[in-house]
């Protein structure tokens, strides 16, 4: 499958816990973008990278949540002492031009 | 920033009849309009897209109209299935180099043979 990939695809935490989840994109795609997606709602764009490069990030972005793409190939986001409202689907895609092809996503719940 | 408000939030039709589906936005330096289409449990799904130096782009039974004068964009479906019925997302492109995907909340089309 060369699609774009993430793990894990659904993760259950306490409140409080902190939470990682990753993503492969598609190999040779220079762009890589993170959204959140709640039920009912559209997705939410949070960060987006150019090769290694955290080009753009969300006013909405919590310092609690941070991104890395270390080689310019896969990306981890990171969710630091997670809260009830962190749960949610949260969606990564990859891009070379203006297309951004989507991940299954990971589906977070926060307890 | 950006804003797109996306009209109706549901949309129930019968099995051959058109669908439309009607998104607004607010900046006007957007330049690049996709729309998605997301299946329950599955990833979004781009369908169609268009960009600002076009004013239609046709595919088949859906086709997506621009204006950008009056900043809004409509996702056509003709001839619908029930293999259509899905959540269908429109999104706009607030940068130059097409980076960030600003979402409406969704249409919820239900097709009925």
């Amino acid at each position: 499958d060369t699609g774009v990939s993430q793990d894990p695809r659904h993760k259950i935490t306490k409140r409080g816990q902190n939470v990682t989840f990753r993503c492969d994109p598609i190999s040779e795609h220079n762009r890589l973008y993170w959204y959140r997606q709640t039920l009912g709602q559209g997705p939410e764009f949070l960060t987006y990278f150019q090769n290694e490069a955290q080009l753009e990030k969300s006013r909405l972005l919590s310092d609690r949540f941070s991104a890395e793409r270390p080689k310019g190939s896969f990306s981890t986001l990171e969710i630091q002492r997670t809260e009830q409202g962190d749960s949610a689907m949260y969606l990564c895609a990859s891009s070379w031009g203006d297309e951004q092809f989507f991940g299954p996503g990971t589906r977070l719940t926060v307890l | 920033g950006e804003n797109v408000e996306q009209h109706p939030s549901t949309l129930s039709v019968q099995e051959g009849d058109s669908a439309v589906i009607k998104c607004t936005y607010s900046d006007s330096a957007s330049n690049y309009f996709p729309w998605y289409k997301q299946e329950l449990g599955k990833r979004p799904q781009l369908i169609i897209d268009i960009r600002s130096n076009v004013g239609e782009k046709k595919d088949q039974r859906i086709a997506v109209t621009l204006n950008k004068t009056a900043k809004h964009f409509s996702l056509h479906i003709t001839e619908t299935q029930p293999e259509d019925s899905a959540v269908y997302f429109c999104a706009a492109s607030p940068n130059q180099a097409g980076t960030a995907l600003i979402f409406g909340k969704g249409t919820t089309l239900s097709v009925s043979s």
